[in-house]
């Protein structure tokens, strides 16, 4: 299928390591963040959400920090698998204004 | 439980001529926005639709139009395609929370728009 994100920056990670892979937002006033997962020839696919009271959330194998002093947002991603290699963006909006601004994205490769 | 659905998945069209695209939302969605996302680059806003009406538009020119239907399902038109148009378009269908919070958006496989 079509590549996505042919020039972005690149993590590569050994398979069974921990990935981290850090977004900077743009609006200081944005109180909703997400991060979504795209692998190629398919759409976005959502991971994990936080709200700007909290400043860290977890899921599954998944962790987001949030730093609004610095509008810094990271996700952590523990025990990389092969299959969690794609592209990953994070997502900012502001409460009433109904859009979703994404960051420039970040290929993750987990090496065998 | 059927996800967001979007057709066709491939399109090619020549300057000047009209498209339309077309989404499902998720089963229980009743909020429909489309973004444009060019190769190595983050989708872009283009708007939301809620209620039949378009709620908040991105920075697009007016060439791109939408509706929304009673079913909540929605098109996407271009007008006049440029060479820049060619992109992936994405459809991503929600809740709507009326301004009093973020929800996830959830995204289709989008159309791949080539303009020749």
């Amino acid at each position: 299928g079509e590549s996505v994100g042919l020039h972005l920056p690149t993590l590569s990670v050994q398979e069974g390591d921990n990935s981290i892979i850090n977004c900077a937002y743009s609006n200081s006033a944005s109180d909703y963040f997400i991060w979504y997962k795209q692998e190629s020839g398919k759409g976005p696919q959502f991971i994990i959400d936080i709200r700007s009271n909290m400043d860290k959330r977890q899921g599954q194998r998944v962790t987001v920090l949030l730093n609004k002093t610095v509008k810094h947002l990271s996700l952590q991603i523990a025990a990389t698998q092969p299959g969690d290699s794609a592209v990953y963006f994070c997502a900012e909006t502001l409460s009433g204004t109904y859009k979703y601004i994404f960051g420039t994205g970040t290929r993750l490769k987990v090496l065998a | 439980d059927a996800g967001v659905t979007q057709s066709p998945t491939h399109l090619i069209k020549t300057r000047g001529q009209q498209v339309t695209l077309r989404c499902s939302p998720k089963s229980g969605h009743d909020t429909v926005s489309w973004y444009q996302q060019a190769l190595g680059q983050g989708p872009q806003f283009i708007f939301q639709y809620y209620e039949e009406e378009e709620r908040q538009r991105g920075n697009f020119p007016d060439r791109f139009s939408g509706h929304q239907f009673p079913n909540y399902s929605s098109e996407l038109n271009v007008n006049a395609l440029l060479l820049g148009d060619s992109a992936l378009y994405l459809c991503a269908s929600s809740l709507w929370t009326g301004g009093r919070g973020g929800q996830p958006q959830h995204f289709g496989d989008g159309t791949r728009l080539s303009i020749l």
